[in-house]
């Protein structure tokens, strides 16, 4: 069974920065593509971040290019979303999601989120 | 404004069918890119319901259903249940930007 558990959330002020990480099992890690998904309160999921399962491709929503970095350890089976000069408007629930196969661009599985307040 | 366009509300009694529009652009759906559907329940993480236009994920009932035409899609739900009630968004990768994955806004579904 997949399991997808976000950690790292909390408040932040303008300006700062947060790392989130994303333990997974219950699936070859190796095997797929995985996305940070993020919502902003009262709004609809917003796509972040993508990386390839090997690790050599990464894409990014525009809002966050040069200020996210998405990165993933196959050893530990973790994925992360380094978030970097954060913003107001990046205030939101973070959820990582697994992709079908290696990039098909949707979400098979999510991971409950973890909330990011951005806040001075 | 999203990429995908959906009706903000739909409503409908109990074992009735309703439907959700989704409407896209000649970068998104009319490029031929798979249309997804997703549920959520207040509070929940977004489930996916519908993939690839038209397939439905193991456990999703069959009163679940999907379809594509042009730049648009939509998901019908047939034989509404009280716990359909739930916030349902598309999703689709987009040619915009350099590539990117877009989503609907949303619709909340009430079962009256």
């Amino acid at each position: 069974q997949v399991q997808l558990v976000e950690s790292g959330g909390g408040v932040v002020q303008p300006g700062r920065s947060l790392r989130l990480s994303c333990a997974a099992s219950g699936f070859n890690f190796n095997n797929y593509g995985m996305h940070w998904v993020r919502q902003a309160p009262g709004k609809g999921p917003e796509w972040v971040a993508f990386i390839q399962n090997d690790g050599n491709k990464k894409h990014y929503t525009e809002a966050v290019r040069g200020r996210f970095t998405i990165s993933r350890d196959s050893s530990k089976t973790t994925l992360f979303l380094q978030m970097d000069s954060l913003r107001d408007d990046d205030t939101a629930v973070y959820f990582c999601a697994k992709d079908p196969r290696s990039h098909s661009w949707f979400f098979e599985d999510w991971g409950q989120g973890t909330l990011v307040t951005v806040s001075s | 404004q999203s990429v995908l366009t959906q009706p903000p509300s739909v409503s409908g009694a109990p074992g009735q069918r309703v439907t959700i529009s989704c409407a896209g652009s000649t970068s998104n759906i009319g490029a031929g890119y798979d249309v997804h559907w997703y549920q959520q329940l207040p509070g929940r993480a977004p489930k996916l319901l519908i993939y690839s236009d038209t397939k439905r994920p193991s456990g999703v009932p069959d009163r679940f259903s999907g379809s594509q035409s042009g730049t648009s899609a939509s998901l019908a739900i047939s034989g509404l249940q009280t716990e359909d009630e739930a916030d349902y968004y598309c999703q689709c990768y987009d040619d915009g930007l350099g590539g990117r994955v877009v989503f609907g806004e949303g619709t909340k579904l009430t079962v009256l």
